[in-house]
This record gives structure tokens, sequence and C-alpha cells, in this order.
């Protein structure tokens, strides 16, 4: 059965700091892949997905850039954080088909201090 | 208008109450429509897709109207572990990226 790997499960971080954060998916070959952020009491907002290796597509203009350098593996990153980067932070996959549900990772809780 | 709508209480139901959440999306061409399930701080979790003719899976009944562009989602005999946040979905373009609504909010009383 496919499984999705996210961490850390919480991060606290000073503004200005570097941040990256991991998702691998077990199971599956090709997926989609996909980042989303929840911030306290809102809804889910896509980032970023991928549809392959290298292959990446922003939904909104932002502090964060996404890279996937292996079919599984899916990375968000920033150079410098902002304090409106804090949020709550989710990984997915889906099969390459397109129209399927998406299956959620844990999420990571990252805090800006 | 907002892409998938919903109502985001609090639904508060006693134990054994039939509830019923409804969505609306503004997409005509959406193509694929799911209920995910959403605990406090965790993540969302697959609560079932919805299909054209109406799809039940226990106590959970879905059903969609294509001309209405509505979504609706009953739950009978609510139990206390049915307390939690429920995400209307749909899935629209090329990609199939999926629009969340923003959710409903029920909470099962003893």
């Amino acid at each position: 059965s496919q499984t999705i790997h996210q961490w850390p499960a919480t991060l606290v971080q000073p503004v200005g700091s570097p941040l990256s954060l991991e998702c691998t998916v077990e199971g599956t070959s090709n997926p989609n892949l996909y980042w989303y952020r929840q911030a306290a009491g809102r809804g889910l907002q896509l980032l970023f997905y991928s549809v392959g290796i290298g292959q990446i597509s922003s939904e909104v203009p932002q502090n964060l850039s996404a890279s996937r350098p292996q079919d599984r593996q899916f990375i968000l990153s920033s150079k410098k954080l902002l304090l409106s980067d804090s949020g709550f932070y989710l990984c997915a996959w889906s099969v390459s088909r397109g129209n399927q549900p998406q299956h959620f990772g844990d999420g990571t809780r990252l805090s800006i201090l | 208008r907002k892409e998938v709508e919903q109502d985001p209480g609090p639904f508060n139901v006693p134990e054994g109450a039939t509830v019923a959440f409804n969505c609306t999306y503004s997409n005509s061409a959406s193509q694929s429509f799911f209920w995910y399930r959403q605990d406090c701080r965790k993540e969302p979790k697959l609560l079932m897709s919805v299909y054209s003719s109406g799809n039940e899976d226990g106590r959970f009944t879905a059903q969609l109207n294509r001309a209405s562009q509505y979504i609706s989602l009953l739950i009978r005999d609510s139990k206390l572990s049915d307390s939690a946040t429920y995400l209307c979905v749909v899935a629209q373009g090329s990609q199939g990226n999926l629009i969340f609504g923003k959710g409903t909010k029920l909470s099962v009383k003893p």
C-alpha cells in the first residue's frame, strides 16, 4: 500500500532563517505531488504541485520554493522565512491521472518567531 | 463567488442525530467531487468520493446535483467520533487540481 512521510512534525524557526521540509511517498510510481499551507482558521491553499521529476508549478507568488529531485521526493524550501510563513504545511500525493483524490501526510506545524 | 462554498457551522448535534452539510461550487466544468474529514490539528483524510448517482458508505450518504452545482453529505446516527471539520472538495482543470472548501465544523455531544 502507499504511504506518505512528512517531517518534521513541528518546527519553530526565527524570522530570516532558511527552511527545508521534506516529503516522500512509498508504494507508487510517478505520483502527482502537492504542497499546501493551512493558516489558522483558514482553508487549504495550494502552494506547489509537480507531475514529474524537476517539474514544479507554483500557484501563488510567495517566499517559498519547491523541488522534486527524485520521483517520490518533494521538498519545500525558503531562503529567508517571514512571520507570515507560519502555518500548517501539508504534503499530498495522487495518482497521475487527473481528478483523483489526494492523500495527505501528517503535516508540519511551522511557527516563526 | 467563491469556488467552493460551505456553511462554516459549527453544527452542534446530540448523539444519534442526523445532520446534513451542503456545498456549492462555481465551476460548471468541475469533474470530480469528494468529502474529506479533518480532525483538529491533523491532516485531511478522504471520507468518500461523490458520484453523480449518489453513493452511500455506512452511515454516510453523498449526493451530487450537477445542474445546481451542489453537493451534500448526510450523516445518520451521528457518533461522538464524528466530531470534526468536513471539507467539500472539487477537482477541476486539466491537472485535476483540488479546490478545498473552508469546511463545516461538526460537534456531536453526548
